[in-house]
Parts: C-alpha cells; sequence; structure tokens
C-alpha cells in the first residue's frame, strides 16, 4: 500500500458527460501528479499540483482540469468524454516539488470507462 | 518517434530464468533512469533507480544505463512466478520539474 488514495475504483460513464477523480496523496507529501495510461500510450504525465499551485504541465487536453485543494487532495475533472478517454487514470505523490531521482507513489488508479 | 521506446512484450519465461529488460531513447538530456513495476490492477511502484551511466544492483534486480547507446537494461535473475508484472522504464533530465518520461512497459510472465 503506497499511502496514496484515489476514489472511485471504476467509472462507466456515457459520451459527453463530465466526470470527476479525487486524489489524497500520502500524509506529509505536498506534490500531486496525474498521469493517464491507456494501452496504445502507456503512462502519459497530465499535470501536477504543488501545494495547491499548478506546477507543471504534459499532454492534458482543455477538457480536463485539475485542482488541489488546502487539505492536499486534489481532483481531476473531465468533461465533453469521448471513447478515447477510457483508460485508467493514476494519481502521483512525493514529498518534494523536484527530487533528484523524483520517487513518486502511485495510487491504485481509477478506471474510467467511456461508453 | 517516441522519446522513449520499450518492447510491450509479452515476455514468457521459465521460473529461475535470467530476464533482460530493455529500453531506449533518444533525448541525450535524460540523466535519472527508473524502472517501475506494476502488478495488474495496481499502480507502479519504484523498483529502481540510477544516476547517468553505469550499473546498480539491489538483490536479484541489477540496472545498467549506457548512455552513449541510449540504451538501459534490467536484469532479473532467478525470476519467479511473483515477478510476474509489467515492467516499466522511465527517464527524467536533471534540473526542472524531474518529471519522467515513461516507456509503454513490458509484460513479463514467468511460468512455474
Amino acid at each position: 500500500d503506497s499511502g496514496v488514495t484515489q476514489t472511485p475504483k471504476h467509472l462507466i460513464t456515457a459520451t459527453g458527460q463530465r466526470v470527476t477523480l479525487r486524489c489524497s496523496p500520502r500524509s506529509g507529501d505536498l506534490s500531486v501528479y496525474w498521469y493517464q495510461q491507456s494501452l496504445d500510450q502507456g503512462l502519459q504525465f497530465l499535470i501536477q499540483y504543488y501545494n495547491g499551485e499548478e506546477r507543471a504541465k504534459g499532454n492534458i487536453l482543455e477538457r480536463f482540469s485539475a485542482q488541489q485543494f488546502p487539505d492536499l487532495h486534489s481532483e481531476l475533472n473531465l468533461s465533453s468524454l469521448e471513447l478515447g478517454d477510457s483508460a485508467l487514470y493514476f494519481c502521483a505523490s512525493s514529498s518534494r516539488l523536484a527530487a533528484s531521482h523524483n520517487e513518486q507513489f502511485f495510487g491504485p488508479g481509477t478506471r474510467l470507462t467511456v461508453l | 518517434q517516441k522519446e522513449v521506446e520499450q518492447d510491450p512484450g509479452p515476455l514468457s519465461v521459465p521460473e529461475g530464468a535470467i530476464v533482460s529488460l530493455n529500453c531506449t531513447y533518444s533525448n541525450s538530456a535524460f540523466q535519472y533512469f527508473m524502472w517501475y513495476r506494476q502488478y495488474s490492477r495496481k499502480g507502479p511502484e519504484l523498483l529502481m533507480y540510477t544516476y547517468s551511466s553505469g550499473n546498480k544492483e539491489d538483490g536479484r534486480f541489477t540496472a545498467q544505463v549506457d548512455k552513449s547507446s541510449k540504451y538501459i537494461s534490467l536484469f532479473i535473475r532467478d525470476s519467479q512466478p511473483s515477478d510476474s508484472a509489467t515492467y516499466l522504464c522511465a527517464m527524467s533530465e536533471a534540473g526542472g520539474s524531474y518529471i519522467p518520461t515513461f516507456g509503454r512497459g513490458t509484460s513479463l510472465i514467468v511460468h512455474p
């Protein structure tokens, strides 16, 4: 158990809908990262927050947004969902903004299915 | 061409075999090299990391980095059925955010 929790575990929704994925980092970790994992693309970095502020952006679509709250939990909002958004979404946390080996602790993921 | 290339497999080996997992990359600025293990329906977990070139050993696992060839390897000795998982290589540049770029992962099956 990494100490990172994600809810829900599974989410099934329809195209055009909006969903919110939630992540609670390990106790004391200030950095939260969001990743998307699909069979054809592998693990793709989406966005990083550190102590409530956005710090890095990866391949995140405009339809997706995220935020980190004062209690350090984070939410990833996915809107106008398309079939291609079906994937595993992972949250990871680390204690530092940018550690040399950047050890990130991953949560168990949320499996999103868009029908 | 992707920045990090990794054969997705699956790679099937008998118990006790030596396993070699590899990645190639194109970005010469990568300095930190990591291997993550991901069991089915779980998140990735960091297995090993190395800085720059060279070898690093941890029990049955050895990580090798050859920066001149832009090639990294993970060797697993005396493989066990419990090693069956997907292995993802990841690498990052020094400085900045250190956010890693991941390979697609290689699925390893160790059969008894």
